[in-house]
């Protein structure tokens, strides 16, 4: 059974500073998906990656993945409050779009 | 273009009552996906359909229960509600790039 681990769970940074945030999952897959979630509202697509060494980055995010050792990662450069949310990795082991989500990570940035 | 729309977006109901979730899909998208958010579980799958058709489906007792339209609108039934039901409830479309979109949800609070 795929299970995918996200850490930390929670995640209390100081604006300006950076971190990562890890995603593992257990069996072979090279599709995985970052969302972003606010209090009360639904998941926004962060990145898809698709194929081992996939680099994407978008502002302040940028997502890794990395099939052989099966982690991806998302890390955050210089944050800001914006930043504060939920964040999910998923992982679609068959192509079906039967998403397996991690635990979440709850960011909060302050100043 | 219009995203994924969910109704309704917040229901109460008792317990033993049955619930309809409508999803209507992304223009063009043909496949839609279901997925349940608790605070406890996380985001599970429940379903997902293809061109009317059920391709996969979650670890869920047959009190749920979907099914998908020859427009690609989605349905989702759950009868006998219980307590533990209480969730929101997340639908999502992907056409062909590999990317899902989800709708806003519905908030369903059994009482």
């Amino acid at each position: 059974e795929l299970k995918v681990e996200q850490n930390p769970l929670f995640l209390s940074m100081q604006e300006g500073k950076n971190y990562t945030i890890y995603c593992n999952y257990s069996t072979t897959s090279d599709r995985l998906y970052w969302y972003r979630q606010d209090p009360g509202k639904s998941l926004e697509s962060l990145f898809v990656l698709l194929s081992n060494g996939a680099v994407k980055q978008e502002g302040r995010l940028m997502a890794s993945l990395d099939t052989k050792a099966r982690l991806s990662t998302l890390h955050i450069t210089a944050a800001v409050h914006d930043l504060s949310a939920t964040y999910f990795c998923a992982v679609d082991k068959d192509h079906t779009d039967k998403l397996i989500f991690g635990t979440g990570t709850r960011l909060q940035v302050f100043p | 273009k219009a995203g994924v729309t969910q109704t309704p977006r917040y229901l109460i109901k008792t317990r033993g009552q049955q619930v309809t979730l409508s999803c209507s899909p992304i223009s063009g998208h043909r496949s839609v996906s279901w997925y349940q958010q608790t605070p406890g579980q996380g985001l599970q799958f429940l379903f997902e359909y293809f061109s009317e058709t059920q391709r996969n489906k979650g670890n869920f007792p047959g009190r749920f229960s979907g099914r998908q339209f020859s427009n690609s609108r989605s349905e989702m039934n759950v009868s006998t509600l219980e307590l533990g039901d209480s969730a929101l409830y997340l639908c999502a479309s992907s056409g062909t790039a590999e990317k899902l979109f989800f709708g806003s949800g519905t908030q369903l609070s059994v009482l």
